[in-house]
């Protein structure tokens, strides 16, 4: 299994400014993955991450909105810019398991309040 | 695009009732599913993962089945307990994993 912190764990913005979350992985993991959960909805994927590579963002996400940084094999950001309230959500980054398509472990999630 | 539905979405049972959660999905060309759990201000936790070629899956009082051809799935939980009040979340995998809106479950003392 993986162990996944992130950090702010919340945070309330102000309209127009970004916020950067961190994930950290306790062991070295090839793919990691951004999700959003708006309020009232299921996760959705924003973007896959691998290191050394752009990530790859799914329909309805651009790399301007949420560009993303995979320096390493255990760490990486995702910054939500310019924000408006539909930005209000909790993040959540995952990574998969040894083997792939294994079992995807989440960390616990940046809850975010855009006023 | 796979569509991921949870049925229902709020349930209240008493403790030590058995009970099951459904989930459906459009696409069927899946890798696995897995069923999660997750608690208000806290992350997913997996629960099961239920292999394409696998029929069901079981962790202590809990059993997940997987119809792959008619795209169901369904998460036993036996004798519920007040610990289990959570958001349970449906997930099929192919290079994704699309979530449904989940089931809420509250478990009354």
């Amino acid at each position: 299994s993986a162990v996944i912190s992130q950090k702010p764990s919340r945070d309330i913005c102000q309209r127009g400014t970004s916020l950067t979350i961190q994930c950290q992985v306790d062991s070295q993991v090839t793919m990691m993955f951004w999700y959003r959960q708006q309020p009232g909805q299921s996760l959705t994927l924003i973007a896959t991450a691998n290191q050394g590579s752009e990530a790859t963002y799914e329909s309805g996400f651009v790399i301007d909105k949420f560009p993303i940084s995979r320096p390493n094999l255990t760490f990486s950001t995702l910054t939500v810019s310019n924000m408006s309230p539909e930005d209000s959500s909790i993040y959540l980054c995952s990574v998969e398991g040894e083997v792939r398509l294994e079992t995807q472990y989440f960390g616990p999630g940046t809850r975010l309040l855009v006023l | 695009k796979q569509e991921v539905t949870q049925i229902p979405a709020a349930l209240s049972v008493p403790e030590g009732e058995n009970l099951v959660l459904n989930c459906s999905f459009t696409d069927s060309a899946i890798y696995n599913l897995q069923w999660f759990r997750q608690d208000p201000g806290k992350g997913l936790t997996s629960l099961l993962l239920i292999q394409s070629s696998q029929r069901e899956q079981t962790s202590g009082r809990l059993n997940a089945s997987l119809d792959k051809s008619s795209g169901r799935s369904t998460l036993y939980i036996a004798a519920s307990q007040p610990g289990d009040s959570a958001t349970y979340l449906c997930a099929p995998g192919a290079n994704n994993l699309f979530f449904g809106t989940g089931t809420r479950l509250t478990v009354i003392p």
